[in-house]
């Protein structure tokens, strides 16, 4: 199967962590993705890891990977109201082929 | 240099007319993807070319969809006989792909379709 499953949504305090979690079925997954859509604007790529690694860090987004259990997790420190859009998971199998993205998270932020 | 561009930005059609969705990649870019959002939903994978390869068209809901490439650049994306569940924003995307490539793919900024 090809599915990334999602919660759609999600929402925080400002100043707490989010966290957005993933699921994937295909254990050959070679890279997994986090992309952003901001509202109005198109999609872009916010981070990715390899899927050799367990865990990716850079500034205020910690991305987890647990392939046994095909689960990928973003973790946003200090979330402000800049971080509200929506965030999909995506993965790859392998270099030459399609990226499959899952249905997206909405994060909303909170006062 | 530019982005990937699509056209129309918007297409208003009545049920059962044909549309064509154009997409110019990023110069360079061998990979490009159609996906199609429908409203509250995600990103429904439609069909992916690679190179010279043949296209992997397993997510073409149905026989009325057809894309090509041309050149290995510029993609058509086609619906005939439109109906209204077709209604949602055709985004294209493309990429360096290949090994050792992460494969970010960069976005244009989709032709909305409203099938009346």
């Amino acid at each position: 199967g090809e599915d990334v499953e999602q919660s759609l949504f999600l929402s925080v305090r400002e100043g707490d962590s989010s966290v957005i979690n993933c699921t994937y079925t295909d254990s050959s997954s070679t890279y997994l993705y986090w992309y952003k859509q901001e509202p109005g604007a198109g999609l872009q790529l916010l981070t990715y890891i390899f899927s050799n690694m367990d865990m990716k860090q850079d500034q205020r987004l910690t991305v987890l990977l647990n392939k046994k259990d095909k689960h990928l997790s973003l973790r946003i420190a200090d979330t402000q109201t800049g971080d509200s859009a929506i965030y999909f998971c995506a993965e790859r199998h392998s270099s030459a082929s399609k990226i499959i993205f899952g249905s997206g998270t909405r994060l909303s932020i909170r006062p | 240099g530019a982005g990937v561009s699509q056209s129309p930005s918007n297409k208003v059609t009545e049920k059962g007319k044909d549309v064509e969705l154009r997409c110019d990649p990023i110069s360079g870019h061998t990979a490009l993807y159609w996906y199609r959002q429908s409203l509250g939903q995600g990103l429904e994978f439609l069909i992916y070319f690679q190179g010279n390869s043949a296209p992997d068209k397993s997510g073409l809901p149905s026989d009325r969809f057809s894309a090509e490439r041309t050149g290995g650049s510029v993609s058509t994306l086609t619906i005939q006989r439109t109906q209204q569940e077709d209604s949602a924003v055709y985004l294209c995307a493309s990429s360096l792909a290949g090994t050792g490539s992460v494969g970010e793919l960069f976005f244009g900024e989709g032709s909305r379709l409203t099938v009346l």
